[in-house]
């Protein structure tokens, strides 16, 4: 089955600087890479997605970049602000039929100090 | 604004009650899953179901654990008996599957589950 592995564990960075987080996946089937964000005590929250035949992404201020042929896949968050600290969750998914679950990275704490 | 809906949001129970967790999902999704979330643990698959059948429980603890989907709109999560390491965050999401297409999956709010 699918493996993620998601890096880092924990990230804090300064206002207005830059953050990336960075998987990857073991299933070279798997087709679609969703972000989530969640909040304390919120639940997780789709922030962006890349299909496989897509090799970037962008939505305002963050930004999904895929590589499938290391199998890797990383969210880029610029000009961060306070509002984005969350824990982050990458998640993959296959084109196997019969099962379609998304496996989860195992998240990253953001912190963004004001 | 279509979301996943969960009841109860938090429930406190004593180790050895039943405890019965409810999810509407987002009307046409066909697809349903079961999380549970702990610190130590991430998000952790239980469960999940396509157009109401059970797909793949192996994540769940067979013993106590059970999930249904008695329609399109209620997916049912039992604990019999609880136990303390049951306590965590449950979340139900639920998504449209289509063959192979990539699919958006949406998280209801989760039930916070303590047991004493």
């Amino acid at each position: 089955g699918e493996n993620v592995e998601q890096h880092p564990s924990t990230l804090s960075v300064q206002e207005g600087d830059s953050a990336v987080i960075k998987c990857t996946y073991s299933d070279s089937a798997s087709n679609y890479f969703p972000w989530y964000k969640q909040e304390l005590g919120k639940r997780p929250q789709l922030i962006i997605d890349i299909r496989s035949n897509v090799g970037e992404k962008k939505d305002q201020r963050i930004a999904v970049t895929l590589n499938k042929t290391a199998k890797h896949f990383s969210l880029h968050i610029t000009e961060t602000q306070p509002e984005d600290s969350a824990v982050y969750f990458c998640a993959a998914t296959g084109k196997d039929t019969g099962r379609r679950a998304l496996t989860f990275g195992s998240g990253t704490r953001l912190q963004v100090q004001p | 604004d279509a979301r996943v809906t969960q009841t109860p949001r938090h429930k406190v129970t004593e180790m050895g009650q039943e405890v019965t967790m409810r999810c509407q999902p987002i009307l046409g999704h066909n697809t349903v899953f079961w999380y549970r979330q702990t610190m130590m643990q991430g998000l952790e698959l239980l469960a999940y179901f396509r157009n109401r059948a059970p797909l793949d429980d192996s994540g769940m603890p067979k013993d106590r654990f059970s999930a249904e989907m008695p329609d399109a709109t209620l997916a049912t999560l039992k604990i019999q008996p609880s136990e303390p390491r049951d306590s965590a965050v449950y979340f139900c999401a639920s998504g449209l599957v289509l063959g192979q297409e990539p699919y958006e999956q949406y998280f209801g709010p989760g039930t916070r589950l303590t047991v004493t």
